[in-house]
């Protein structure tokens, strides 16, 4: 299978603060999902972003295909967007394989 | 639109029990599918189906079954449930893109415990 790594694997950020995840993938893949899991455990779609930039309000995203990698970034943070971080990706078929997930806190 | 349903929420069972977890969609979507999410750790996929009558195994199948006799419906069958399956399911569906899922959306959650 495609191995996936996030990091970091924890961050804790004063609300207010800029961050950066990361996504690393071990093959060429064409799906890739950027999820947030809240705390009561429901994932939520971020972006479908197999390449190139997308925007939505405070969250971006940035996957670079050829290299192998995709990054999230969530500007100004808020109490709110505390949760996991999962990327996960697939190539031309079904399996779909997670990132162990980055853990963030923000705190007010 | 009710998105993708799971039902129950919380369950427990012995050691040896069997159960079904159950999953709907109402968005038409042909793709479903069902994952295991365990102590930090992200989730692994179990089985897929991307019709009706079609399924087929993911990373971590042995001990579940599926089938898929509806577009809308897709149950996960533990046939003699034991502790390592303790653990959240979550089932998912999505669009087919490229003979693969599209963009998927993801149910609440079930959460397992076997004793």
């Amino acid at each position: 299978g495609i191995q996936v790594e996030q990091s970091p694997p924890d961050l804790i950020l004063q609300e207010g603060a800029n961050s950066t995840l990361r996504c690393n993938f071990s093959d060429s893949v064409n799906n890739l999902q950027w999820f947030h899991q809240n705390p009561w455990g429901q994932l939520i779609n971020l972006f479908y972003i197999p390449s190139g930039t997308k925007q939505n309000g405070r969250l971006s995203a940035t996957t670079v295909a050829t290299e192998r990698y995709s990054l999230l970034y969530i500007s100004s943070s808020q109490t709110t967007d505390s949760g996991v971080y999962f990327c996960a990706v697939g190539r031309n078929g079904n399996q779909f394989y997670f990132g162990t997930g980055t853990s963030l806190t923000v705190i007010p | 639109n009710a998105g993708v349903t799971q039902t129950p929420k919380f369950q427990v069972l012995k050691t040896g029990q069997s159960m079904t977890l159950q999953c709907a969609q109402d968005m038409n979507h042909e793709y479903m599918s069902w994952y295991r999410q365990d102590p930090g750790m992200g989730l692994r996929l179990i089985h897929y189906s991307v019709g009706a009558g079609i399924t087929d195994q993911g990373e971590v199948p042995n001990g579940y079954n599926v089938s898929r006799s509806t577009t809308e419906d897709f149950p996960l069958r533990l046939l003699s449930a034991a502790p390592s399956q303790t653990s959240v399911y979550f089932c998912a569906s999505s669009y087919t893109r490229l003979g693969g899922p599209y963009e998927q959306y993801f149910g609440p959650g079930t959460r397992l415990t076997v004793t």
